[in-house]
Parts: C-alpha cells; structure tokens; sequence
C-alpha cells in the first residue's frame, strides 16, 4: 500500500540551531500538508504544498515539495522552545483530501 | 476554521465493554474522519464518515468492531466496541474544509483494563 516515511524519528536540538525533517512517499502524492502537534495536544494545520518543486515560507519555517512530488521537507532556523511537538507530514494521493496518509512524524525537543 | 470538541475527553473501561465517542463541530461540515493515535506513535484512519452515506472504513478497521454515526453535518459517534487492551489509544476526530486541511478535535484518551 501507499507510505509516507518520514525521518528522524527524533531529534534534538539547542536553542538557535536549525531543524529539518524529511517525507519520503513510494508513489506521486497529489499533495502534501504538514502538521503539528504539541506535546498533550492535536495535529494541527500548517500548510498544504500542490506543485511540483514548491516552497513556501511561514515566518522561521520553510517548507518544499520535490520536483516529482515524492518528497517534502520542513525546515525550522533558529529553533526557539516554543518549536517543540511533533511535526507530521500527511501525503495526498488521489486529491480528494480525504485520503491522508500520515508519516510517522518527527518529534522535536530544543534544549534552552 | 472550525471548533471540534470531543466527548469523553478520557476515559477508563473494562475490557469486553464498548465506549462511545461524542465529535461536535460549530459549523456544518460534509466530511468527518476518525483517527487512532497510539502513544507516541503516527495518525491511522479508521473511517471516514460522510453525513447521508454509510462510512468507509479503511484497511484493518471493521463496521462491527468500530461502528459510526453520521446523523447530521455537526455531529458524528464513534462506538469502540468489546474492547480489549489493544484498544488503548486516542481516538481522534477530524473535519475536512476548503477540500483538503483537517482540524482536529481534542482526543479521547481511552484506557482499557
């Protein structure tokens, strides 16, 4: 079946230093959204990315499509706590968007 | 956006019982989804839930064990049913808007014993 991996598991970082995490599907995705959820809490919406090669840009966090739509990428600079929960990708294969197949998410800690 | 909230917010049960999950949303939505999240673990689907329409269940999850209703576009319940310790998750719903982003209600934390 369609898959989302998704890496690092986890990853800690300092206060200031940058982030990444990465989604890698087995098939073209119609879309990619990427999600966060904070420690106790729920996903939440971040963003949605449709195009081939597209990047988008929410303040410290960069996000990217690949060019054959098969993998994404979260960038965080300058990580701050506030940055801490566990991001998810969600790969949309058929466009209906009610297909979500979720990575296994990426859980953040930064070090103050 | 919308406001999801989710009835029980937690709860304990013994195993061969069935709970059922309140989703509200405050504004009529065409699509609701049921999730299970295992500690520390990804999202899985469990269904989704299309008011006038019976729901489609994904890989895995079956009508007799996870039994939903869909009685109007604000509402829907999710019945986890003879329940066992493998079911100890949190059990999510969501509502999908503009055809693609989901939002999220809170969770219910079930624990069986």
């Amino acid at each position: 079946g369609q898959q989302v991996m998704q890496i690092p598991q986890y990853q800690h970082v300092q206060e200031g230093e940058d982030f990444t995490t990465y989604c890698n599907s087995s098939t073209t995705l119609s879309n990619i959204q990427w999600y966060k959820q904070r420690p106790g809490g729920h996903p939440v919406f971040l963003i949605q990315l449709v195009k081939s090669g597209e990047v988008k840009k929410q303040k410290r966090l960069t996000f990217q499509f690949g060019e054959a739509k098969k993998n994404s990428s979260l960038h965080i600079t300058a990580t701050q706590t506030t940055d801490v929960g566990t991001y998810f990708c969600a790969g949309d294969y058929n466009n209906a968007g009610n297909m979500l197949t979720f990575g296994g998410g990426t859980r953040l800690m930064v070090k103050p | 956006s919308a406001v999801i909230s989710q009835k029980p917010s937690r709860d304990i049960c013994q195993r061969g019982t069935s709970l059922t999950i309140q989703c509200q949303v405050d504004s009529q939505v065409t699509m609701m989804f049921w999730y299970r999240q295992q500690p520390g673990q990804s999202l899985t689907l469990i269904a989704t839930a299309n008011q006038g329409s019976e729901a489609t269940y994904e890989s895995g999850f079956v009508i007799d064990k996870f039994p939903i209703s869909r009685p109007n576009l604000t509402f829907s319940t999710l019945t986890v049913s003879n329940m066992s310790p493998e079911d100890s998750s949190i059990y999510l719903c969501s509502v999908g808007l503009n055809s693609y982003e989901q939002y999220f209600g809170p969770g219910t934390r079930l624990t069986v014993t």
